[in-house]
């Protein structure tokens, strides 16, 4: 298990520029997640994969934001016309399906993504 | 939709205290709940999942949980904390996705700070 990857760890940007963070997976999981966590607040969900096809989206994910898993591994998530309120802790997570039991999802370490 | 609330933000123990955090839910289909820890510069980490069966689940590093049912309750136990302990611990629900994901509902979280 050489868990989920992030990168990268650290973004600096001005608004308005665009930015895109890339994860991962652990390398059988088909199922990836993006999570968004500010400070003080715990993880929020915003969009999920299974294998290459995008199956949910939070109404958190506003249009500036999208995320692709072309060939049902890696993933990536392009903010575009970035915002001061951009700013936070960019989570990516994975699990496993299975036909009997929920998997529970292993996390990265995150992109935390700066605006200035 | 659900939402989970941590009742503790900050806790302060000595080495050997007990440990109790708070953790209540709401949701309307089949539960389930879990713990991660995050301690410092690290990933979210899973200590203890339930899904089913016995109420009273054990994790790693003896930490344990219990599922009340009856109080939407699913608090974090252990007997006596240990320095390496400080970290932070949130509390998350389970929501069904389309395809069979689960997107979790994470708590604010609760700082732990174990003083030797």
């Amino acid at each position: 298990d050489t868990g989920v990857s992030q990168d990268p760890r650290h973004k600096i940007t001005k608004r308005g520029q665009n930015v895109t963070f890339r994860c991962d997976p652990i390398s059988e999981h088909n199922r990836l997640y993006w999570y968004r966590q500010t400070l003080g607040q715990g993880p929020e969900f915003l969009t999920y994969f299974q294998n290459e096809a995008q199956l949910e989206k939070s109404r958190l994910l506003s249009d500036r934001f999208s995320a692709e898993r072309p060939k049902g591994s890696f993933s990536t998530l392009e903010i575009q016309r970035t915002e001061q309120g951009d700013s936070a802790m960019y989570l990516c997570a994975s699990s496993r399906s299975t036909s009997y039991s929920n998997q529970p999802q292993h996390f990265g370490d995150g992109t935390r993504l700066s605006i200035l | 939709a659900q939402s989970v609330s941590q009742h503790n933000h900050h806790v302060i123990l000595s080495e050997a205290a007990s440990l109790e955090l708070g953790c209540n839910y709401s949701y309307g289909g089949t539960v389930n709940l879990f713990w991660y820890v995050q301690y410092p510069g690290q990933h979210l980490q899973l200590l203890l999942k339930y899904f089913s069966g016995d109420p009273l689940v054990k994790g790693i590093k003896g930490f344990e949980a219990e599922f009340i049912k009856s109080k939407f309750s699913f608090n974090l136990r252990k007997p006596s904390v240990q320095w390496s302990d400080t970290a932070e611990y949130f509390c998350a629900v389970n929501g069904e996705l389309t395809g069979g994901g689960n997107k979790l509902t994470f708590g604010t979280g609760t700082q732990l700070k174990v003083e030797l």
